[in-house]
């Protein structure tokens, strides 16, 4: 069944620790995004990719960086996490400017 | 600078009657405009879509409506149900090429039984 994963669900952390943020589609789309969530927000866009090797920053300023090797795959990475970092984090995958597919979210806590 | 606007951060109704989610845009460069709903711990999961060259779209309970000269658009759930109590988020994109989709903050509803 074609889906979009994110890993882990949850997730608290230590100040200062370095984390990644999984997430893997199977369904071929070429574009895909990171969200930052904060309740009653808006989602922001933090990054996004429209193929292999083209990564782009957001609207959001975000610490992290993130990587596309292979087009099923889009990490996210914070190389050392912060209690300001603390929110949703979503995943999503489309193909085409519309159709979003997102992911259940990984809800970080840095503490 | 909010370029999708959902002014109402919760509604209530009561399980029957209908539900009116609205929402604004600022860009007139927008051309196709989506309604997402989101459960709590979920991701946002994709409900009814709208092109600008029409005014309405409808999938069974749901209508979307939208007002060019006004830059607004409304969801409209009839009977609403207590499942549909979620968050609900306005989307606009642009056919463009490169164009990201930008989302509104979003409008609780609860449905009560």
């Amino acid at each position: 069944e074609a889906d979009i994963y994110q890993t882990p669900r949850y997730l608290v952390i230590g100040t200062g620790k370095k984390i990644t943020l999984e997430c893997s589609q199977t369904m071929g789309h070429d574009k895909m995004y990171w969200y930052q969530q904060d309740p009653g927000m808006e989602l922001h866009l933090i990054h996004y990719s429209y193929g292999v090797n083209s990564t782009e920053k957001g609207d959001l300023s975000s610490e992290s960086t993130v990587s596309r090797i292979r087009t099923e795959h889009f990490p996210l990475t914070l190389e050392s996490a912060r209690p300001s970092h603390t929110s949703q984090y979503l995943c999503a995958s489309s193909p085409d400017s519309y159709g979003y597919t997102f992911g259940s979210g990984t809800r970080l806590t840095v503490v | 600078d909010q370029q999708v606007k959902q002014n109402s951060p919760s509604l209530s109704v009561q399980e029957g009657r209908i539900s009116i989610l609205n929402c604004d845009y600022t860009n007139s460069m927008f051309d196709y405009f989506l309604w997402y709903k989101k459960y709590p711990a979920e991701g946002p999961t994709f409900l009814i879509s709208i092109s600008s060259i029409k005014d309405k779209n409808e999938d069974g309970r749901f209508t979307v409506f939208l007002n060019k000269s006004a830059k607004h658009l409304s969801l409209h759930i009839v009977p609403s149900q207590p499942g549909d109590s979620a968050v609900y988020f306005c989307a606009a994109s642009a056919h463009t090429g490169g164009f990201k989709t930008i989302f509104g903050a979003g409008t609780r509803l609860f449905v009560k039984a």
